[in-house]
């Protein structure tokens, strides 16, 4: 089935600490996106990608990176300057210039 | 600057009745609207979308209305189910933008 996996669905962070959430798609989609959602709130977006190699800043995009090597992938490291990183991230991807976005199924990031 | 937003943060119904859910924007220059549905823990699923040069638009059981004169879009459910139960979001992108701007989201939910 074609899709985008996301991965872990759930991830906890320790202090000062660096995790990476992954983001698969086998749509041959050729954009992706990181979005963030906090709890009752809308979509915000953090990273995006049009093409391999090159990706834009969102709206919130300090604490985070990205990287585009692959069509299929677009990690997103949630760096340590990220104060606050407890939210729901999801991971979508489009038809390059297409305004229809497909969501995966979201990773819960949590901070210990 | 750019909003959308949402009259309603949740909405109640009964089974079997329909459901309206509205939402408004600011950005007079959007050309295309666009529904999701969110269920718990789950990523944002597409329902129906919308460009500017329409004024209505039905899929299965659900219509979506914008309304350019004082700048509302509304989603229409019909005979809602309990499946039906989620949080709807509205998003709308402007001519030109690269990206969409997401409203808050309306909890809908579906009373036996």
């Amino acid at each position: 089935d074609g899709g985008i996996t996301q991965s872990p669905k759930y991830l906890f962070r320790k202090e000062g600490q660096n995790v990476t959430l992954s983001c698969e798609q086998n749509l041959n989609h050729d954009a992706m996106y990181w979005y963030r959602q906090d709890p009752g709130q809308g979509l915000r977006l953090i990273y995006y990608s049009q093409i391999v190699n090159d990706f834009q800043k969102g709206d919130i995009a300090e604490g985070y990176s990205v990287s585009r090597e692959k069509k299929e992938s677009f990690p997103l490291t949630v760096t340590s300057a990220q104060k606050n990183p407890t939210a729901f991230y999801l991971c979508a991807s489009s038809i390059r210039h297409s305004e229809k976005l497909f969501f995966g199924s979201g990773t819960q990031l949590s901070v210990l | 600057g750019e909003s959308v937003g949402l009259h309603l943060p949740t909405l109640s119904v009964q089974e079997g009745d329909n459901s309206i859910i509205n939402c408004a924007y600011s950005n007079s220059a959007s050309d295309y609207f666009i529904w999701y549905k969110q269920e718990s823990g789950k990523g944002p699923q597409f329902i129906i979308d919308i460009r500017s040069n329409m004024d209505k638009r039905q899929g299965q059981r659900v219509t979506v209305l914008l309304n350019k004169t004082v700048k509302h879009l509304s989603l229409q459910i019909a005979a809602t189910q309990p499946g039906d139960s989620a949080v709807y979001f509205c998003a709308e992108k402007g001519q030109g933008a690269q990206k969409l701007v997401f409203g808050q989201g309306t909890r809908l939910t579906i009373n036996p």
